[in-house]
């Protein structure tokens, strides 16, 4: 069965610090992969989508870059965080070559100060 | 352009009794819908999904859906809350293209009183 997992699961960062965080696929190939950000009391944003390796779209211009190193792995950066960066940051995976439903890993809480 | 609204913002109902969120969408096709469920700080849940075969769409949990093409709703049922319920839902819709974007209803809070 396939699995995704994220980490860390919680993180507070100053501001201007840099960011990475790591999410990874297990029990399949070749997945599309997702970042998406929760603001608290909101809905999800799309950040970034990739549906190879070192292909990754770019949905809002912003402070953070995403990279795909490898076929199940998806990485979330920023050289310098923001205030407005903090919330609550979901990776998902979903079958290449379609878009059916995602499957959400557990989250990393991002707080900021 | 597709969206989809969830009508209300914040539910509450007593524990055993029935559960009711709403969801419209709007789209000039016939859709894929969805319902995800996330408990506080955890990921979402895929509870159900419609695409195109039986309109009643019966989920984990005990949690159904009905497709309504005329009134353009996805709404979620559940005969008997259970305090195990109480979490943020959202409705979803794939739109056309199939870039992989979902649409994400504003979600819905279920609280769920003993």
């Amino acid at each position: 069965s396939q699995t995704i997992h994220q980490w860390p699961a919680t993180l507070v960062q100053p501001v201007g610090s840099p960011l990475s965080l790591e999410c990874t696929v297990e029990g399949t190939s070749n997945p599309n992969l997702y970042w998406y950000r929760q603001a608290a009391g909101r809905g999800l944003q799309l950040l970034f989508y990739s549906v190879g390796i070192g292909q990754i779209s770019s949905e809002v211009p912003q402070n953070l870059s995403a990279s795909r190193p490898q076929d199940r792995q998806f990485i979330l950066s920023s050289k310098k965080l923001l205030l407005s960066d903090s919330g609550f940051y979901l990776c998902a995976w979903s079958v290449g070559g379609q878009s059916y439903e995602q499957y959400f890993g557990p989250g990393t809480r991002l707080t900021v100060t | 352009a597709q969206s989809v609204t969830q009508l209300d913002s914040h539910v509450s109902v007593s524990e055993g009794t029935p559960v009711l969120l709403r969801c419209n969408y709007s789209s000039s096709y016939s859709p894929s819908l969805f319902w995800y469920v996330q408990h506080p700080n955890k990921g979402l849940q895929l509870l159900l999904k419609y695409t195109s075969a039986a309109t009643l769409v019966k989920g984990i949990n005990g949690f159904e859906a009905e497709f309504k093409k005329s009134e353009t709703s996805f709404h979620l049922t559940k005969p008997s809350a259970h305090m195990s319920d109480a979490a943020e839902y959202f409705c979803v819709v794939i739109p056309s293209g199939n870039t992989g974007k979902l649409i994400f209803g504003q979600g819905t809070t279920l609280q769920v009183k003993p």
